[in-house]
């Protein structure tokens, strides 16, 4: 069964660092998500992304993040600077379209540890 | 606003009984998700329900969805030691542009032998 998938599973950075994280959505699918889970928190949405560009975000979702589809394949999540709470774990996720139902897939995570 | 508030926060119960969890939410919506996530691991879907549905089975799962009460309940029958985990409920809302979804706090649901 198709799957998302993301790399790396944990990432320890330091503070004021930039990070990449990285997303392969189900490869039919056209709607691409990324939320956190702050530990022992909800899971918050960041940004959907559609058709090349951002279609929503959240006020979590400042200027320090960025979004890219660099590919046909991949869709990535940047963290310019990076700040001690930032760490969480970060989730991918896709849907294939709005009128199926808007089944959001998730990815298993990266777990971003900010020092 | 709050969406998608889990009762009860958590819940212990025999192996073999079965689990009720339930979600309220405040804002109209196009669906709704449930979700159940292992400690510290991905979020895997477990069924979704739209609006103009009331019930919906899927092996173990019922779901049930009240519109009238902006409420959902998620039962799992004859409950096994692997359902240990937290469930979450998460709601599409109904004017969002890009299906966004806006999840509980959750239901931490342990299962004893």
């Amino acid at each position: 069964e198709p799957e998302v998938t993301q790399t790396p599973s944990h990432q320890v950075t330091q503070m004021g660092q930039e990070v990449i994280l990285r997303c392969v959505p189900i490869s039919n699918h056209l709607y691409f998500y990324w939320y956190r889970q702050i530990l022992g928190q909800k899971v918050e949405f960041l940004v959907s992304f559609y058709n090349n560009e951002i279609s929503e975000k959240s006020e979590i979702f400042d200027d320090q993040f960025s979004v890219e589809r660099p590919d046909g394949s991949n869709f990535t999540l940047k963290i310019r600077s990076t700040k001690l709470e930032d760490s969480a774990m970060y989730f991918c996720a896709s849907s294939f379209d709005r009128s199926r139902g808007e089944t959001q897939y998730f990815g298993p995570g990266t777990r971003l540890l900010v020092l | 606003s709050q969406q998608g508030e889990e009762d009860p926060q958590a819940l212990s119960i025999q192996e073999g009984e079965n689990a009720t969890m339930n979600c309220s939410y405040k804002t109209s919506i196009n669906n709704l998700q449930w979700y159940r996530q292992n400690s510290g691991r991905g979020l895997v879907h477990l069924i979704l329900i739209r609006s103009n549905e009331r019930e919906k089975h899927s092996g173990r799962l019922r779901v049930t969805l009240d519109t009238s009460k902006k409420s959902s309940s998620l039962l799992i029958t004859a409950s096994r030691a692997a359902d240990t985990a937290s469930y979450f409920c998460a709601t599409g809302e109904a004017y969002s542009s890009a299906s966004k979804i806006i999840f509980g706090s959750g239901t931490r649901l342990s299962i004893r032998p």
